[in-house]
């Protein structure tokens, strides 16, 4: 069964430019969430999507927004980037909402200058 | 406020040695603990994971311990392999009831194991 895919694994994008992430989940996974890994802060929890409906939502701002499609993909989006948006994306999917274990893509790693 | 807190950003030990990492958090509704490996230029992957009301799960040469009244876990690897080298993350279920949930993680820790 194929992993969680993200597009584009790299991203070069300039100050107030907006970007937008994408994710696969695992066939059948209904759940997918968002993580940002930066150096200082570890991972942190951005968002969770479940039949389309945003479930959960992190300490972010409103520039960043999410959403899911009727076939559990997800997009993730940034507008307005700022320098300290560059960081690691990552994707997790899991069967439904509140599973207790989430399989992560390999991320898409953002740099904005 | 960091409620999921790995406090040794690395840790190196010898090829064959116990690797221990540890972890430790504040929010008493935590109540199911994740390890996750992550290599560079990959996702975390799952590695373990217990439930508050266990106190020890062990696969292989994984074991991970909880002590709930120390607010505390810890990750034992034995034996330690290169392969095992690696950022480690423990994370936490703020499960708060119901199926919205978070995983909250810690900063991870850097662990090397020398030949």
């Amino acid at each position: 069964k194929a992993g969680v895919t993200q597009t584009p694994r790299y991203l070069i994008k300039t100050r107030g430019q907006q970007v937008t992430l994408s994710c696969s989940p695992i066939s059948g996974h209904r759940s997918v969430s968002w993580y940002q890994q930066t150096p200082g802060q570890g991972l942190q929890f951005l968002f969770e999507y479940f039949s389309e409906t945003q479930r959960n939502k992190g300490n972010f701002p409103g520039r960043f927004s999410g959403r899911q499609f009727s076939n559990s993909r997800s997009e993730m989006n940034v507008s307005t980037l700022e320098l300290g948006d560059s960081a690691l994306y990552l994707c997790a999917s899991s069967l439904g909402a509140g599973a207790m274990i989430v399989y992560f893509g390999p991320g898409t790693r953002l740099l904005v200058l | 406020d960091q409620q999921v807190k790995q406090n040794s950003p690395s840790l190196s030990v010898q090829e064959g040695r116990i690797s221990i990492l540890n972890c430790d958090y504040t929010n008493s509704m935590f109540d199911y603990f994740l390890w996750y490996k992550k290599y560079p230029a990959e996702g975390p992957t799952f590695l373990i994971s217990i439930s508050s009301i266990k106190d020890k799960n062990e696969d292989g040469r994984f074991t991970v311990f909880l002590n709930k009244s120390a607010k505390h876990l810890s990750l034992h690897i034995v034996p330690s392999q290169p392969g095992d080298s690696a950022v480690y993350f423990c994370a936490a279920k703020d499960g708060g009831g119901g199926s919205n949930y978070k995983l909250t993680f810690g900063k991870g820790t850097l662990l090397t194991v020398n030949p």
